[in-house]
């Protein structure tokens, strides 16, 4: 079966820096994937790992493991407008083939106070 | 605006009903992705398209059924509907099968009573 963890709710501080961890255990694996969700709102891509090490982008940050089978998404200089929902997401591949199919983790919902 | 386009916003139907959810990707964009996201299991991963043909699938219930047409646009239908069904169902789409971003629309908020 697929399997991705990440913790149910997380509060910050405006200003503050905060990580949200994942971690996966899937059959296959081609990419890691964090979408940022607000509430009833369609989720937007924020980054992609595929190989390990820190993908770095403008605020945000993505770190992969695939050894241990861990991301974890920073956020610095926290602002209210990044409360919401982090979903960590794996692309699978079957029987060596690539494929675009995504499993979700439940997500984790940020919650940025003044 | 992600550019993908979902009809209708908001669906209340009764149980053992049938609906249709439509889908229009970006322009240019060939395949396209149904999710299913309830508040007790997240986003769950349907069915892709890609160019008119069925490319992956997940939990999809033998109930739903998808399509692509010539235009590209989708349509998900959903019959013999349960209170379980009730959802936020989104549609997502990509220029390629394997692009990295998907791009989702708006979603069509289903309420089974």
């Amino acid at each position: 079966g697929q399997n991705i963890d990440q913790p149910t709710e997380m509060t910050a501080t405006e200003g503050a820096i905060v990580q949200i961890n994942c971690t996966y255990q899937t059959s296959g694996f081609n990419g890691l994937f964090w979408y940022q969700q607000h509430a009833g709102e369609a989720p937007t891509f924020l980054s992609y790992n595929v190989l390990d090490g820190l993908e770095e982008k403008g605020r945000f940050s993505s770190f992969l493991s695939r050894s241990k089978g861990y991301s974890y998404l920073l956020l610095k200089e926290l602002q209210m407008k990044d409360s919401a929902s982090y979903l960590c997401a794996v692309r699978l591949t079957y029987y060596g083939g690539a494929t675009n199919k995504l499993i979700f983790g439940t997500g984790t919902l940020l919650a940025v106070q003044p | 605006d992600s550019g993908v386009t979902q009809t209708p916003k908001h669906l209340i139907t009764a149980t053992g009903q049938r609906v249709t959810l439509r889908c229009s990707p970006r322009s240019g964009d060939l395949s396209v992705y149904w999710y299913q996201q309830s508040l007790d299991q997240g986003l769950q991963f349907l069915i892709q398209y890609y160019n008119g043909e069925e490319r992956a699938k997940g939990n999809i219930l033998e109930r739903f059924s998808a399509q692509q047409f010539p235009d590209l646009h989708s349509e998900l239908n959903l019959s013999s509907l349960e209170l379980g069904d009730s959802a936020l169902y989104f549609c997502a789409s990509t220029t390629d099968r394997f692009d990295n971003e998907q791009f989702f629309g708006p979603g069509t908020r289903l309420t089974v009573l």
